[in-house]
């Protein structure tokens, strides 16, 4: 069945620092989404790419999805102790319907003052 | 607080004993979802409903979990003779239903042990 990997499993940066986070699947994804899941807390959806190459930006987040739509990745640049926690992402777990999430295991951020 | 709400919170049980859990989605939302996340994962799938239809189950799901949306509102997810395996953080989720690749807003989830 699909598989979606995530490189790093951990990261511990200094703040200002930047930070990137990759993701792999083994089959072609129709989209990606990306959730961040602070410590004792619930996933929070961040974004969704779908087109190929795909480059979107939220502040200091870079999302982009490659050019194949089996990767993605995540940069944050200039890292903030805010930006603690674990970064997911998502494809769809059936490729008929789509509806249910694939998550990775996600890349844990520890953002040192 | 209009996000999507699950109780208990938290949840202690004896191996062998029953356990439900509650979930309410989103008011408008029309499709439901239930993951499973344990300890260093990311959430695993177990189930979806659109309204009150469960369309889709995980090979996770086996025949002890049980679950239900009576009416296409909230939904419960009932573990029938729970094993120390079951432990573990249940996620609810809902979305809008506009399409493929939709949002989906998860609530706090309840977490299990089970001694």
């Amino acid at each position: 069945g699909q598989q979606v990997m995530q490189i790093p499993q951990y990261q511990h940066v200094q703040e200002g620092e930047d930070f990137t986070t990759y993701c792999n699947s083994s089959t072609t994804l129709s989209n990606i989404q990306w959730y961040k899941q602070r410590p004792g807390g619930h996933p929070v959806f961040l974004i969704q790419l779908v087109k190929s190459g795909e480059v979107k930006k939220q502040k200091r987040l870079t999302f982009q999805f490659g050019e194949a739509k089996k990767n993605s990745s995540l940069h944050i640049t200039a890292t903030q102790t805010t930006d603690v926690g674990t970064y997911f992402c998502a494809g769809p777990q059936f490729s008929n319907s789509g509806y249910a999430l694939n998550f990775g295991k996600g890349t844990s951020l520890l953002v040192t003052p | 607080d209009t996000g999507v709400s699950q109780n208990p919170r938290h949840k202690i049980t004896k191996r062998g004993q029953n356990v439900t859990f509650r979930c309410d989605p989103i008011s408008e939302h029309n499709r439901l979802y239930w993951y499973r996340q344990t300890l260093g994962q990311g959430p695993e799938f177990l189930t979806y409903f659109q309204n009150e239809a469960q369309l889709e189950k995980s090979r996770l799901l086996s025949d002890r979990f049980s679950a239900e949306r009576p009416k296409g509102s909230f939904s419960t997810l009932e573990i029938q003779r729970t094993e120390q395996g079951d432990s573990a953080m249940y996620l609810c989720a809902s979305s809008l239903g506009t399409g493929v690749g939709e949002t989906q807003y998860f609530g706090p989830g309840t977490r299990l042990l089970v001694l």
